[in-house]
């Protein structure tokens, strides 16, 4: 019963590079989700895909891409990192209706 | 603009005694309201929710209190046990409108319980 699986768990990038985060979830969910954590800031949203095939931007979208590639797998990319993306993302998912999410167990990024 | 906000960055409590974790809360469209717990090096997971058609949610030693012409929910643990030291999120959503689960969280607490 894995549930969302996140990797890598860590990574340093150097400024300029490019890296994509993946996420895959094994319980036939719906919706997903990529949250940053921030001290101080809680977890804000970046995009989420309300299902397959479609994509939207949250709250803190800039600097990132996503692909929800079929109904398992959303991946996020930063394409360009920066310092500010500093930070450990979490990916999620949820059925339909509200509920709560459940979450991976993040990868913590850092930017040099 | 801090939609949802929890003022306390952290709490100390004594093992067998009650736990308040307070969140506050201004979109007047939020209808659905969320706790999340954390570990260290573990993403959050779900603890208790409430409706704003309810006042009241509880499970076990959790039980939410939603006041909505307050704009305030809180979260009892009662009694507090040292496994319950983690990180609390409140979140928030409009289960009504397209946010399509969209939750907006506060800053969390950090809850210590002492032996």
């Amino acid at each position: 019963n894995a549930g969302v699986t996140q990797t890598p768990k860590f990574q340093v990038l150097k400024t300029g590079q490019s890296m994509t985060l993946q996420c895959a979830q094994d319980m036939n969910h719906n919706s997903m989700y990529w949250y940053r954590q921030d001290p101080g800031m809680g977890l804000r949203l970046i995009y989420y895909s309300a299902s397959e095939g479609t994509t939207d931007k949250g709250e803190v979208p800039n600097g990132y891409n996503v692909s929800r590639l079929n109904k398992r797998e959303f991946s996020l990319r930063l394409e360009s990192a920066a310092p500010s993306q500093t930070s450990v993302y979490f990916c999620a998912s949820r059925l339909t209706g509200m509920g709560g999410y459940t979450f991976g167990s993040g990868t913590r990024l850092t930017v040099v | 603009d801090q939609q949802v906000k929890q003022n306390s960055p952290s709490l100390s409590v004594q093992e067998g005694r009650i736990s308040i974790l307070n969140c506050d809360y201004t979109n007047s469209m939020f209808d659905y309201f969320l706790w999340y717990k954390k570990y260290p090096a573990e993403g959050p997971t779900f603890l208790i929710s409430i409706s704003s058609i309810k006042d009241k949610n509880e499970d076990g030693r959790f039980t939410v209190f939603l006041n909505k012409s307050a704009k305030h929910l809180s979260l009892h643990i009662v009694p507090s046990q040292p496994g319950d030291s983690a990180v609390y999120f409140c979140a928030a959503s409009d289960a009504g409108g397209t946010s399509y689960g969209k939750l907006t969280f506060g800053q969390g607490t950090i809850l210590t319980v002492h032996p």
